[in-house]
Protein backbone atom coordinates (compact mmCIF):
# COMPACT_ATOMS: atom_id res chain seq x y z
CA UNK A 1 0.00 0.00 0.00
CA UNK A 2 0.69 3.69 0.01
CA UNK A 3 3.09 5.48 2.49
CA UNK A 4 1.68 8.23 4.99
CA UNK A 5 5.06 9.37 7.23
CA UNK A 6 3.59 11.24 9.79
CA UNK A 7 6.80 13.40 12.15
CA UNK A 8 7.07 13.69 14.67
CA UNK A 9 6.12 10.12 16.46
CA UNK A 10 6.52 11.92 20.28
CA UNK A 11 6.59 15.08 21.55
CA UNK A 12 6.02 16.58 24.94
CA UNK A 13 5.78 20.23 25.23
CA UNK A 14 4.81 22.69 27.86
CA UNK A 15 1.33 24.12 28.69
CA UNK A 16 0.72 27.41 26.42
CA UNK A 17 3.03 25.86 23.60
CA UNK A 18 2.04 25.73 19.90
CA UNK A 19 3.34 22.18 18.74
CA UNK A 20 3.25 21.11 14.70
CA UNK A 21 2.89 17.72 13.15
CA UNK A 22 3.58 17.11 9.72
CA UNK A 23 2.28 14.31 7.67
CA UNK A 24 3.76 13.81 4.14
CA UNK A 25 2.19 11.40 1.57
CA UNK A 26 5.79 9.72 0.00
CA UNK A 27 4.56 7.76 -3.03
CA UNK A 28 1.47 9.58 -4.39
CA UNK A 29 -0.50 12.67 -4.36
CA UNK A 30 -3.01 12.83 -1.08
CA UNK A 31 -5.51 15.29 -2.48
CA UNK A 32 -7.43 14.63 0.59
CA UNK A 33 -6.08 14.44 4.41
CA UNK A 34 -7.72 13.30 7.61
CA UNK A 35 -7.15 14.40 10.80
CA UNK A 36 -7.76 11.80 13.96
CA UNK A 37 -7.23 12.16 17.58
CA UNK A 38 -7.56 9.57 19.99
CA UNK A 39 -7.88 9.24 23.66
CA UNK A 40 -6.82 6.26 25.37
CA UNK A 41 -9.00 2.93 25.13
CA UNK A 42 -11.62 5.08 22.81
CA UNK A 43 -11.68 4.70 18.34
CA UNK A 44 -10.44 7.25 16.83
CA UNK A 45 -12.51 10.48 16.16
CA UNK A 46 -11.92 12.56 13.12
CA UNK A 47 -11.11 16.36 13.62
CA UNK A 48 -10.69 17.80 10.31
CA UNK A 49 -10.53 17.09 6.23
CA UNK A 50 -8.54 18.99 4.01
CA UNK A 51 -8.10 19.01 0.49
CA UNK A 52 -5.29 20.37 -1.09
CA UNK A 53 -5.33 24.32 -1.41
CA UNK A 54 -8.43 24.73 0.61
CA UNK A 55 -9.17 25.35 3.63
CA UNK A 56 -10.16 22.65 6.41
CA UNK A 57 -13.88 21.42 7.13
CA UNK A 58 -13.71 20.95 10.83
CA UNK A 59 -15.99 18.59 12.58
CA UNK A 60 -18.55 19.95 14.87
CA UNK A 61 -17.21 20.81 18.57
CA UNK A 62 -12.98 20.77 16.92
CA UNK A 63 -11.91 24.78 17.24
CA UNK A 64 -10.18 25.75 14.19
CA UNK A 65 -8.12 28.74 15.97
CA UNK A 66 -6.61 26.30 18.43
CA UNK A 67 -5.97 23.24 15.72
CA UNK A 68 -4.74 25.09 12.75
CA UNK A 69 -4.54 23.02 9.52
CA UNK A 70 -2.51 23.21 6.84
CA UNK A 71 -2.71 21.20 3.05
CA UNK A 72 -0.44 23.67 0.81
CA UNK A 73 0.83 21.22 -1.33
CA UNK A 74 -0.08 17.27 -2.27
CA UNK A 75 2.10 15.70 -0.44
CA UNK A 76 2.23 17.40 3.21
CA UNK A 77 -0.16 18.62 5.55
CA UNK A 78 0.08 19.65 8.93
CA UNK A 79 -1.71 20.51 11.95
CA UNK A 80 -0.54 22.85 14.65
CA UNK A 81 -1.39 22.58 18.16
CA UNK A 82 -1.81 26.23 19.53
CA UNK A 83 -1.71 27.43 23.10
CA UNK A 84 -1.36 23.90 24.02
CA UNK A 85 -3.12 22.40 27.32
CA UNK A 86 -2.95 19.07 29.38
CA UNK A 87 -6.25 18.05 27.89
CA UNK A 88 -5.04 17.92 24.32
CA UNK A 89 -2.66 15.09 25.39
CA UNK A 90 -3.67 12.36 22.77
CA UNK A 91 -2.43 10.80 20.14
CA UNK A 92 -3.13 12.38 16.85
CA UNK A 93 -3.37 10.42 13.33
CA UNK A 94 -3.16 11.45 10.01
CA UNK A 95 -4.59 9.69 7.00
CA UNK A 96 -3.83 10.44 2.89
CA UNK A 97 -6.32 9.60 -0.06
CA UNK A 98 -5.26 9.99 -3.74
CA UNK A 99 -8.03 10.93 -6.23
CA UNK A 100 -7.56 7.73 -7.93
CA UNK A 101 -7.60 5.41 -4.56
CA UNK A 102 -10.90 4.58 -2.53
CA UNK A 103 -8.52 3.62 0.26
CA UNK A 104 -7.59 6.01 2.85
CA UNK A 105 -3.89 5.40 4.45
CA UNK A 106 -2.42 6.47 7.54
CA UNK A 107 0.37 7.73 9.24
CA UNK A 108 1.68 6.16 12.15
CA UNK A 109 0.42 9.18 14.85
CA UNK A 110 2.23 11.38 17.00
CA UNK A 111 1.90 10.82 21.09
CA UNK A 112 1.94 14.59 22.08
CA UNK A 113 1.79 15.07 25.76
CA UNK A 114 1.55 18.24 27.25
CA UNK A 115 2.51 19.27 30.90
CA UNK B 1 -22.55 6.56 5.53
CA UNK B 2 -24.62 3.12 6.86
CA UNK B 3 -24.11 2.46 10.06
CA UNK B 4 -22.00 -0.97 11.03
CA UNK B 5 -22.32 -3.29 14.12
CA UNK B 6 -19.39 -5.33 15.16
CA UNK B 7 -18.95 -7.89 18.15
CA UNK B 8 -16.98 -5.78 20.88
CA UNK B 9 -14.02 -8.70 20.87
CA UNK B 10 -12.75 -12.17 20.10
CA UNK B 11 -10.47 -14.57 20.46
CA UNK B 12 -8.47 -16.61 17.82
CA UNK B 13 -6.00 -19.53 18.86
CA UNK B 14 -2.79 -18.56 16.37
CA UNK B 15 -2.55 -20.97 13.72
CA UNK B 16 -6.36 -20.94 12.97
CA UNK B 17 -8.86 -19.04 10.64
CA UNK B 18 -9.69 -15.67 12.30
CA UNK B 19 -13.22 -14.58 11.28
CA UNK B 20 -14.79 -11.34 12.18
CA UNK B 21 -18.46 -10.41 11.37
CA UNK B 22 -19.96 -6.93 10.44
CA UNK B 23 -23.47 -6.37 10.13
CA UNK B 24 -24.11 -2.93 7.48
CA UNK B 25 -27.83 -4.03 7.12
CA UNK B 26 -28.69 -0.18 5.70
CA UNK B 27 -25.92 -0.05 2.96
CA UNK B 28 -26.33 1.63 -0.19
CA UNK B 29 -26.02 0.06 -3.81
CA UNK B 30 -23.33 2.45 -4.15
CA UNK B 31 -21.37 1.95 -0.99
CA UNK B 32 -18.10 -0.23 -0.73
CA UNK B 33 -17.51 -1.85 2.59
CA UNK B 34 -13.96 -1.33 4.24
CA UNK B 35 -11.96 -3.36 6.43
CA UNK B 36 -8.86 -1.54 8.60
CA UNK B 37 -7.08 -2.80 11.71
CA UNK B 38 -4.95 -0.55 14.51
CA UNK B 39 -2.47 -2.53 16.19
CA UNK B 40 -1.77 -0.87 19.63
CA UNK B 41 -0.47 2.19 19.71
CA UNK B 42 -0.09 2.72 15.68
CA UNK B 43 -2.16 4.27 13.01
CA UNK B 44 -4.28 2.36 11.43
CA UNK B 45 -3.48 0.06 8.44
CA UNK B 46 -5.73 -1.01 5.69
CA UNK B 47 -6.65 -4.40 5.19
CA UNK B 48 -8.84 -5.21 2.23
CA UNK B 49 -12.41 -3.22 0.63
CA UNK B 50 -15.46 -4.92 -1.40
CA UNK B 51 -18.32 -4.25 -3.07
CA UNK B 52 -20.62 -7.08 -3.72
CA UNK B 53 -17.67 -9.71 -4.76
CA UNK B 54 -15.88 -11.54 -2.48
CA UNK B 55 -12.36 -10.09 -2.07
CA UNK B 56 -8.90 -11.44 -1.86
CA UNK B 57 -5.68 -9.81 -1.14
CA UNK B 58 -2.04 -10.99 0.52
CA UNK B 59 -3.48 -10.11 4.00
CA UNK B 60 -7.23 -11.44 4.03
CA UNK B 61 -10.26 -12.27 2.20
CA UNK B 62 -13.50 -10.38 2.59
CA UNK B 63 -17.07 -11.76 2.05
CA UNK B 64 -19.97 -10.13 1.43
CA UNK B 65 -23.18 -11.78 1.57
CA UNK B 66 -25.80 -11.58 -1.30
CA UNK B 67 -27.78 -9.01 0.17
CA UNK B 68 -24.87 -6.89 0.60
CA UNK B 69 -26.39 -6.39 4.53
CA UNK B 70 -23.22 -8.24 6.39
CA UNK B 71 -19.61 -9.32 5.39
CA UNK B 72 -16.68 -11.17 7.62
CA UNK B 73 -13.11 -10.44 7.28
CA UNK B 74 -11.52 -13.74 7.26
CA UNK B 75 -7.41 -14.14 8.01
CA UNK B 76 -6.89 -17.59 6.99
CA UNK B 77 -4.07 -18.28 9.60
CA UNK B 78 -3.82 -15.96 12.68
CA UNK B 79 -0.73 -14.76 14.08
CA UNK B 80 0.13 -13.15 17.43
CA UNK B 81 1.13 -10.27 15.28
CA UNK B 82 -2.85 -10.06 14.28
CA UNK B 83 -3.52 -8.92 17.51
CA UNK B 84 -5.76 -5.62 16.84
CA UNK B 85 -8.72 -3.52 16.88
CA UNK B 86 -10.52 -4.27 13.11
CA UNK B 87 -12.59 -1.88 12.03
CA UNK B 88 -15.25 -2.33 9.15
CA UNK B 89 -16.54 0.91 7.73
CA UNK B 90 -18.97 1.64 4.48
CA UNK B 91 -18.93 4.21 2.57
CA UNK B 92 -19.46 5.34 -1.06
CA UNK B 93 -15.59 6.60 -1.39
CA UNK B 94 -16.87 9.44 -3.43
CA UNK B 95 -14.34 12.25 -3.36
CA UNK B 96 -16.63 14.27 -0.40
CA UNK B 97 -16.52 10.89 2.05
CA UNK B 98 -15.15 11.22 5.64
CA UNK B 99 -13.80 8.47 6.96
CA UNK B 100 -15.55 7.64 10.55
CA UNK B 101 -14.35 5.00 12.77
CA UNK B 102 -16.70 2.96 15.12
CA UNK B 103 -15.76 0.89 17.94
CA UNK B 104 -14.50 -2.18 16.35
CA UNK B 105 -13.86 -5.62 17.36
CA UNK B 106 -10.71 -6.20 19.75
CA UNK B 107 -8.79 -9.46 17.97
CA UNK B 108 -7.04 -11.43 20.31
CA UNK B 109 -4.83 -13.80 18.97
CA UNK B 110 -3.56 -15.97 21.58
CA UNK B 111 -0.47 -18.50 21.35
Amino acid sequence: GAVVSQHPSRVICKSGTSVKIECRSLDFQATTMFWYRQFPKQSLMLMATSNEGSKATYEQGVEKDKFLINHASLTLSTLTVTSAHPEDSSFYICSARGLTNTEAFFGQGTRLTVV
Amino acid sequence: DAKTTQPTSMDCAEGRAANLPCNHSTISGNEYVYWYRQIHSQGPQYIIHGLKNNETNEMASLIITEDRKSSTLILPHATLRDTAVYYCIVHSGGSNYKLTFGKGTLLTVNP
